[in-house]
């Protein structure tokens, strides 16, 4: 069973840009959750979408969105970059009911904002 | 809010066993979880902790004490691939399951 993907990799964009970061959950999984990890902050959690619907959503500003399709894929929008963006954005996914026993992390992206 | 502590870094000898605290506050919980994420990787799920006790898993051992608000991973027979870095996490309840992680523990195996 192929793994958790996301594309970009890696990602480099300028202060103001916005950027769209995309997520393809293991196949029957349909909870998808995103978390931003910096050096010493560990992983924040950005949101979770089930079904097509945000059902949490972390301490994160506006400019932090996402959705996610009927088929399972999500994506996360950020808007008017900061530099502070500059992160790796990892996309999990878990089974129904399963969201925080046990999540399957893909590979991120990383972000750097210049 | 919830909160968790982690101690940064542990360094420990290949071939020996090394503990990783975890210490939470927070409300309606369910679980503690522990990740592992090779630099440069993506994390991976270790084990999970409903109630207390121990949960083994090979080499891995994690701990809970819900009455302390305290968990630990325990690592044997420590070899140099363990060399990563070792989240908690903990699952609460509000509506639908959240997840919260702690800081990260970078364990060094030095021969």
């Amino acid at each position: 069973k192929a793994g958790v993907t996301q594309t970009p990799r890696y990602l480099i964009k300028t202060r103001g840009q916005q950027v769209t970061l995309s997520c393809s959950p293991i196949s029957g999984h349909r909870s998808v959750s995103w978390y931003q990890q910096t050096p010493g902050q560990g992983l924040q959690f950005l949101f979770e979408y089930f079904s097509e619907t945000q059902r949490n959503k972390g301490n994160f500003p506006g400019r932090f969105s996402g959705r996610q399709f009927s088929n399972s894929r999500s994506e996360m929008n950020v808007s008017t970059l900061e530099l502070g963006d500059s992160a790796l954005y990892l996309c999990a996914s878990s089974l129904v009911g399963d969201t925080a026993r046990e999540q399957f992390f893909g590979p991120g992206t990383r972000l750097t904002v210049l | 809010g919830q909160s968790l502590e982690q101690p940064s870094e542990v360094t420990a000898v290949e071939g020996a066993i090394v503990q990783i605290n975890c210490t939470y506050q927070t409300s309606g919980f369910y679980g503690l979880s522990w990740y592992q994420q090779h630099d440069g990787g993506a994390p991976t799920f270790l084990s999970y902790n409903a109630l207390d006790g121990l949960e083994e898993t090979g080499r891995f051992s994690s701990f809970l004490s819900r009455s302390d608000s305290y968990g630990y991973l325990l690592l044997q027979e420590l070899q140099m691939k363990d060399s990563a870095s070792y989240f908690c996490a903990v699952r609460v309840s509000g509506g639908y399951q959240k997840v919260t992680f702690g800081t990260g523990t970078k364990l060094q195996v030095i021969p």
